[in-house]
């Protein structure tokens, strides 16, 4: 079983929609949460990084944790085209180290 | 400013041959991850560096895959007798200090086995 699991998706959504992205982990010891965006044969770019549960908000972007249930999410507010790209989750033990990632969902945003 | 560069972007090798790929992190960033991503999943962790030191290799696959960065700045992963499952994106990403969050990315090498 992997350590993070991501719906798998694809996703295709009209232009405006609401999107929701969600990933579950197993272990506890994860203590950060990331979500990347990743364009088609480019790197993945950090969207969004918490620490605690609750609740982040960047612009259109929500990052949720909720670490009692290991539930992190990503809501997408009036979604554009430009939005369309692979959405992958990401979990941390340490600040600085490194990243286990979901397998993606991919999303499209239709106008 | 520039951002993270790999070389070469694609790559393709006959099964047998070995590889050599290059990243050119940002600038004084101390800290560098090598992640191998397959096609259709997210980017499995490989090797981490600090400065030159290579302290984690855990999620090297196997003895054929070898990474270094002999001056604290660009690092090369090599990958010796290639084999059709090494055939992946290879990213490498960098990080400013030691106790930053953020991973820079590069674009990746698409290696290729045939």
């Amino acid at each position: 079983q992997k350590e993070v699991e991501q719906d798998p998706g694809p996703l295709s959504v009209p232009e405006g929609a609401i999107v929701s992205l969600n990933c579950t982990y197993s272990n506890s010891a994860f203590q950060y949460f990331m979500w990347y965006r990743q364009y088609s044969r480019k790197g993945p770019e950090l969207l969004m990084y918490t620490y605690s549960s609750g609740n982040k908000e960047d612009g259109r972007f929500t990052a949720q944790v909720d670490k009692s249930s290991k539930y992190i999410s990503l809501f997408i507010r009036d979604s554009q085209p430009s939005d369309s790209a692979t959405y992958l989750c990401a979990i941390k033990k340490t600040n600085a180290g490194k990243s286990t990632f979901g397998d993606g969902t991919t999303l499209t945003v239709k106008p | 400013g520039a951002g993270v560069s790999q070389s070469p972007r694609y790559k393709v090798a006959k099964r047998g041959q070995d590889v050599a790929l290059r990243c050119d992190p940002i600038s004084g960033h101390v800290s560098l991850f090598w992640y191998q991503q397959a096609l259709g999943q997210g980017p499995e962790f490989l090797t981490y560096f600090q400065n030159e030191a290579q302290l984690d290799k855990s999620g090297l696959p196997s003895d054929r895959f070898f990474a270094e960065r002999p001056e604290g700045s660009v690092s090369t992963l090599k990958i010796q007798r290639t084999q059709q499952e090494d055939s992946a994106v290879y990213l490498c990403a960098s990080i400013e200090h030691e106790t930053s969050y953020e991973q820079y990315f590069g674009p990746g090498t698409r290696l290729t086995v045939t």
